[in-house]
């Protein structure tokens, strides 16, 4: 039974290019959720996706950054014109159902360098 | 906003030794996980409390959820190398969406 699968695992940008990181849940799964985790901080929620729809965004930066979920295929993260600021751990998770006890299953994880 | 807390940051103890992990807020969570995170990893579920008071235990780790919902307790007897690890603690504030604590990062010396 797969886990939830990230990709690419690490990616180096250049400031100013895109970066694309892609999730796919587990199976049976059609919650997704992104996480960002920064340099000696915690996990930060961005994004709550279920297929076709952005449930919650309230986490995502306001500019360069946007999610999707689509019908078929993984969820996409992308950040537009990376800064240095956005080097990090993006953390997709994933979850069966909307429950209140809020249980994650996360992916190792895409660790992208903006140099 | 809500804010979890854990202490202590960093722990360095020798192979079997006990030592006790701490989350506290201010605010109420409906749960709270606790997660275990190795480098270069993504966290993996440890346990969820849900209930005030509630105790879990998972072979050496026992896991506590305060009375009043607003802190929790990470205590693992007898520490051993392979317990070394960065241990997270989280709250649901709605689906999906996780309040995490700094982290604590423990290191268990043979």
């Amino acid at each position: 039974n797969a886990g939830v699968m990230q990709n690419p695992r690490h990616l180096v940008r250049r400031r100013g290019q895109e970066a694309r990181l892609r999730c796919s849940p587990m199976k049976g799964h059609s919650h997704v959720y992104w996480y960002r985790q920064l340099p000696e901080e915690g996990l930060k929620f961005m994004v709550y996706l279920q297929k076709e729809n952005i449930i919650d965004e309230s986490g995502m930066p306001k500019e360069r950054f946007s999610a999707e979920f689509p019908k078929e295929g993984p969820s996409i993260l992308r950040i537009q014109q990376v800064v240095r600021g956005d080097s990090a751990a993006y953390f997709c998770a994933s979850s069966p159902r909307q429950g209140s006890t809020g249980e994650l299953f996360f992916g190792e994880g895409s660790r992208l360098t903006v140099l | 906003t809500q804010l979890l807390e854990q202490s202590p940051q960093f722990l360095s103890i020798q192979e079997g030794e006990n030592l006790t992990v701490y989350c506290n807020s201010s605010s109420v969570f409906s749960s709270l996980q606790w997660y275990r995170q190795e480098p270069g990893e993504g966290p993996v579920l440890l346990v969820t409390v849900v209930t005030g008071g509630e105790v879990k235990k998972l072979k050496r780790l026992t896991f506590q959820f305060g009375d009043a919902r607003k802190d929790s307790s990470l205590h693992i007897t007898a520490a051993q190398p392979g317990d070394t690890g960065l241990y997270l603690c989280a709250g649901a504030q709605g689906a999906g969406k996780l309040i995490f604590g700094q982290g604590t990062t423990l290191q268990v010396k043979p």
